[in-house]
């Protein structure tokens, strides 16, 4: 078990450019979740995944958001046309089917300058 | 719906000294409940978990916390504290997606 992996750990853009983020979660957990976390505040939900089925979307995930997990097993997250308050700490996390426990990866960083 | 309110934003403490760090929830149905810590630029690590069963329950690093359905607390605590528990706590209520507090800053001064 290697736990919930995301890359890139770090990513500095320029508004306007096109970022995606990789979320390998633990092997055998079919739910897969994404947050935000911004400074001084705790992590928001933005979206979730059972297997490759997207069941939830926040509303803070506008359209220039997009997440995918095509094969049920990694995730992208996708964010088009990026603006400076998409800075922010993305989070994924992964759980298995009927255990609300969900396991953290370490976390992406994004700045956008 | 489902809402956590973490009372204090900024906890500080002498090391030794116990601390509690208050969480409160509001939910239409019954939810799971979390305390996570998290560290600078690092992920959350889970410190306990309150599914069923007993409501007292107890975490890594000495931490335990108690349920409390009729006030809807999940209150964290922990006898003494040491240096090293400085970090940001942060208390979730779950049903499928977790919904999270804003956080508490536990600062332990020498």
């Amino acid at each position: 078990d290697t736990g919930v992996s995301q890359n890139p750990r770090h990513k500095i853009t320029k508004r306007g450019q096109n970022v995606t983020f990789r979320c390998d979660p633990i092997s055998e957990h079919n739910r897969l979740y994404w947050y935000r976390q911004t400074l001084g505040q705790g992590p928001e939900f933005l979206t979730y995944f059972q297997n490759e089925a997207q069941l939830e979307k926040s509303r803070l995930l506008s359209d220039r958001f997009s997440a995918e997990r095509p094969k049920g097993s990694f995730s992208t997250l996708e964010i088009q046309r990026t603006e400076q308050g998409d800075s922010a700490m993305y989070l994924c996390a992964s759980s298995g089917q009927g255990a609300d426990e969900q396991f953290f990866g370490p976390g992406t960083r994004l700045t956008v300058l | 719906a489902q809402s956590v309110t973490q009372l204090d934003s900024q906890v500080p403490v002498f090391e030794e000294a116990p601390v509690e760090l208050r969480c409160n929830y509001s939910s239409s149905v019954s939810v799971y409940l979390f305390w996570y810590v998290q560290y600078p630029n690092q992920g959350l690590q889970l410190l306990l978990k309150y599914l069923s069963g007993s409501t007292l329950v107890k975490g890594i690093n000495g931490f335990e916390a108690e349920f409390n359905k009729s006030q809807t607390s999940f209150h964290l605590r922990k006898p003494s504290v040491h240096i090293s528990d400085t970090a940001e706590y942060f208390c979730a209520v779950s049903k499928g997606k977790s919904t999270f507090g804003d956080g508490t800053t536990l600062t332990v001064k020498p």
